[in-house]
């Protein structure tokens, strides 16, 4: 069955203080793997997709990892409008396009 | 560019009432989803379809019914509400690997 599991839950953080975050997945052939966001209120929105183990995309303070069973968020040095909550998705090698998402990781940062 | 309109955003229902929810795209994709979305849940995706005239089950499809009659909209319709299904609904549309999200419906059911 495919699952993908996020942690941690919730991950307080000062500002500049670096971490990252964890997404584990296991489906039946990954066609992609995605990275949103989500405010409170709003629908998520789009950061990046992972397409194979080695690959690495940046944004800003964000950097996404891919392996063949995780991938890693990590935000350097933060600050308080990167606060939101992450969502971590993956689309089997399937027709339909469609994602199985991860519970995400609330970050919260404090100036 | 609205994107994805969501229409309403929110809504009470008594039990065993209906309603349905339109989703609206602008960006002429063929892929379009209904997901819910529950604390510590995460999005759980209920219907979808692959283009106009067609819909498949997700995760999640009971209780609920989806219709795709023009490729620009999908609609989500609950036959009789039960509690269980107190939720955010969000849709998305997608072409390529990119899904784009609406900003959610939030409804109750009492």
């Amino acid at each position: 069955e495919d699952q993908v599991t996020q942690s941690p839950e919730a991950l307080r953080l000062q500002e500049g203080e670096s971490s990252s975050l964890n997404c584990s997945y296991t489906v039946s052939g990954l066609r992609g793997l995605f990275w949103y966001r989500q405010d409170p209120g709003k629908g998520p929105e789009f950061l990046f997709t992972l397409y194979s183990a080695g690959e690495e995309k940046e944004k800003e303070r964000l950097k996404a990892t891919l392996t063949k069973k995780e991938s890693f968020l990590h935000i350097t040095a933060p600050k308080p409008e990167d606060s939101a909550t992450y969502l971590c998705a993956v689309q089997a090698m399937l027709i339909g396009g469609k994602l199985i998402f991860g519970q995400g990781t609330e970050l919260s940062v404090k100036p | 560019n609205a994107g994805v309109t969501q229409t309403p955003k929110f809504r009470v229902l008594k039990t065993g009432q209906s309603m349905t929810l339109l989703c609206a795209q602008d960006m002429n994709h063929e892929y379009m989803y209904w997901y819910r979305q529950d604390p510590g849940m995460g999005l759980r995706l209920i219907h979808y379809s692959v283009g106009e005239g067609t819909t498949a089950k997700g995760e999640v499809p009971d209780g609920y019914n989806v219709s795709r009659l023009k490729k620009q909209n999908f609609l989500l319709g609950l036959e009789s509400a039960a509690p269980s299904q107190t939720s955010v609904y969000f849709c998305a549309s997608s072409f390529g690997p990119e899904a784009f999200f609406g900003q959610g419906t939030r409804l109750t059911v009492v």
